[in-house]
């Protein structure tokens, strides 16, 4: 069985600073980790995703993620906020024998302060 | 298609009444996703289909929920007899193998 937590449901950074969106996984398997944006009314967009090789991914928009197996950790990251950036952020994980169903986090809303 | 799409966008229904959602996934995408969003449930999972076929119906919250795949294209998901809890977003996602799994904007069901 797989299942996600994200550590905080509200971040709030100044515009500039550093974005930290932190996720940990419990999985059974070897995972697929994934980081989706969602902006107000809208749907679920692919950030970056995690299958195999490199641990260090990078996505869309600047941001990155490294896997870390010895800390069950998928931290989302961006060296420098934009207002732009502001939304909603899900973790979410997949077990190569699932059929690609998705497990997501609770979910953490970034707010960007100018 | 070029995307996922879902319809209606918005649906409002009386407490009681039964609603079928529709899912038009991405030509060629061989595998289905229904997931639902809801404020403090987060996303949940509800079923996945591969072709017509559903392995993975775990996620159906209860047996007033089912869906269905014809042709392995368009889904519907139907929930009977509906209760105020089920107000949500019900989103639908396919996907198919190198092609990644691309998400619709969602179906907002309000239950009165």
């Amino acid at each position: 069985a797989q299942s996600v937590t994200q550590l905080g449901s509200h971040v709030s950074v100044s515009e500039g600073a550093l974005v930290l969106l932190r996720c940990n996984y419990s999985s059974s398997v070897p995972p697929y980790l994934f980081w989706y944006v969602q902006y107000p009314n809208q749907g679920l967009q692919l950030l970056l995703k995690y299958t195999t090789g490199a641990t260090l991914v990078k996505g869309i928009n600047g941001f990155e993620a490294e896997f870390k197996k010895s800390e069950t950790s998928f931290h989302l990251t961006k060296p420098s906020a934009h207002m732009s950036d502001a939304a909603e952020y899900f973790c979410a994980v997949s077990a190569r024998n699932q059929g690609g169903k998705l497990i997501f986090g609770q979910g953490t809303e970034l707010s960007v302060k100018p | 298609g070029a995307g996922v799409s879902q319809s209606p966008s918005n649906k409002v229904t009386e407490k009681g009444k039964d609603v079928e959602l529709r899912c038009d996934p991405i030509s060629g995408h061989t595998a289905l996703y229904w997931y639902r969003q809801s404020l403090g449930q987060g996303l949940e999972f509800l079923i996945y289909f591969q072709g017509n076929s559903a392995p993975d119906k775990s996620g159906l919250p209860s047996d007033r929920f089912s869906a269905e795949r014809t042709g392995g294209s368009v889904s519907t998901l139907t929930i009977q007899r509906t209760q105020q809890e089920d107000s949500a977003v019900y989103l639908c996602a396919s996907s198919s193998p190198g092609y990644g799994y691309t998400f619709g904007s969602g179906t907002r069901l309000t239950v009165v």
